[in-house]
C-alpha cells in the first residue's frame, strides 16, 4: 500500500490565484481530515470528511473548499491564494471510530 | 523552508538514557490521546495512543502515562538512540471526530 498520498510537494502561488492540492489513499478509510501546520502551532483542521459525498468544516475553514466524490480522493481547493494561507498542509485518513491518522508527506505552498 | 522542527522547547538526552517528554492538555472531557512524532519534511506518524480508562500503556521501547487529574500526558521512550532525535507532540480527541487539538511539539535531541 501507499497509504497517504499528496501533490504537489511544494507549490508557490500569486496572491489571487487558484489551486487544489490532491490527496488519496488506498487503505479504504473512511475518514479523511486536511490539515494546515504552522511555525510554533500545532496541526489545525481545515475540513474533514465522514465518507465519500460528505464534508464538514474544521476549526480554520474559510478560503477553502473540499469534495469526497469517492472514498479514495479528497482534494483541497484554495479559491484566491492569500500569504496567511503560506503553510504546510497535510492529508490524514483514518478508520472510521477509531481517531488514530495516518498522514500524508505534506505540501509545502508559498504565496507571495 | 523553515523546518517544524524551530523555535520548539528542545530536550536533550544522552544516548543510552530514558527520555520522558511531557503535554499539557486542555479539555477534561477528552477520552482519546495519541503520541505522534514527525522528521523534517515528513507528516507526523504514530507512536502509541491511550484511552482516557487507562492511565499506562505499554509498547516497544515507549510508555505512555496519562494523569486525568492533572491533565497530563507523558512519553518515556527507554534507552534512547540517535535515531529518536526528532519532533514529538501529542494529540488528544473528545468525542466527535473533529474535535481534535495537537499539540506544538518538543524537539528530543539525542547526544552520542
Amino acid at each position: 500500500n501507499a497509504g497517504v498520498t499528496q501533490t504537489p510537494k511544494f507549490q508557490v502561488l500569486k496572491t489571487g490565484q487558484s489551486m487544489t492540492l490532491q490527496c488519496a489513499q488506498d487503505m479504504n478509510h473512511e475518514y479523511m481530515s486536511w490539515y494546515r501546520q504552522d511555525p510554533g502551532m500545532g496541526l489545525r483542521l481545515i475540513h474533514y470528511s465522514v465518507g465519500a459525498g460528505i464534508t464538514d468544516q474544521g476549526e480554520v475553514p474559510n478560503g477553502y473548499n473540499v469534495s469526497r466524490s469517492t472514498t479514495e480522493d479528497f482534494p483541497l481547493r484554495l479559491l484566491s491564494a492569500a500569504p496567511s494561507q503560506t503553510s504546510v498542509y497535510f492529508c490524514a485518513s483514518s478508520p472510521p471510530q477509531q481517531g488514530l491518522e495516518y498522514f500524508g508527506p505534506g505540501t509545502r505552498l508559498t504565496v507571495t | 523552508g523553515e523546518s517544524v522542527g524551530l523555535h520548539l522547547p528542545t530536550l536533550s538526552v544522552q544516548e543510552g538514557d530514558n527520555s520522558i517528554i511531557n503535554c499539557a492538555y486542555s479539555n477534561s472531557a477528552s477520552d482519546y490521546f495519541i503520541w505522534y512524532k514527525q522528521e523534517s519534511g515528513k507528516g507526523p506518524q504514530f507512536i502509541i495512543d491511550i484511552r482516557s480508562n487507562m492511565d499506562k500503556r505499554q509498547g516497544q521501547r515507549v510508555t505512555v502515562l496519562l494523569n486525568k487529574t492533572v491533565k497530563h500526558l507523558s512519553l518515556q521512550i527507554a534507552a534512547t538512540q540517535p535515531g529518536d532525535s526528532t519532533v514529538y507532540f501529542c494529540a488528544e480527541r473528545s468525542g466527535g471526530y473533529q474535535k481534535v487539538t495537537f499539540g506544538t511539539g518538543t524537539k528530543l535531541q539525542v547526544i552520542p
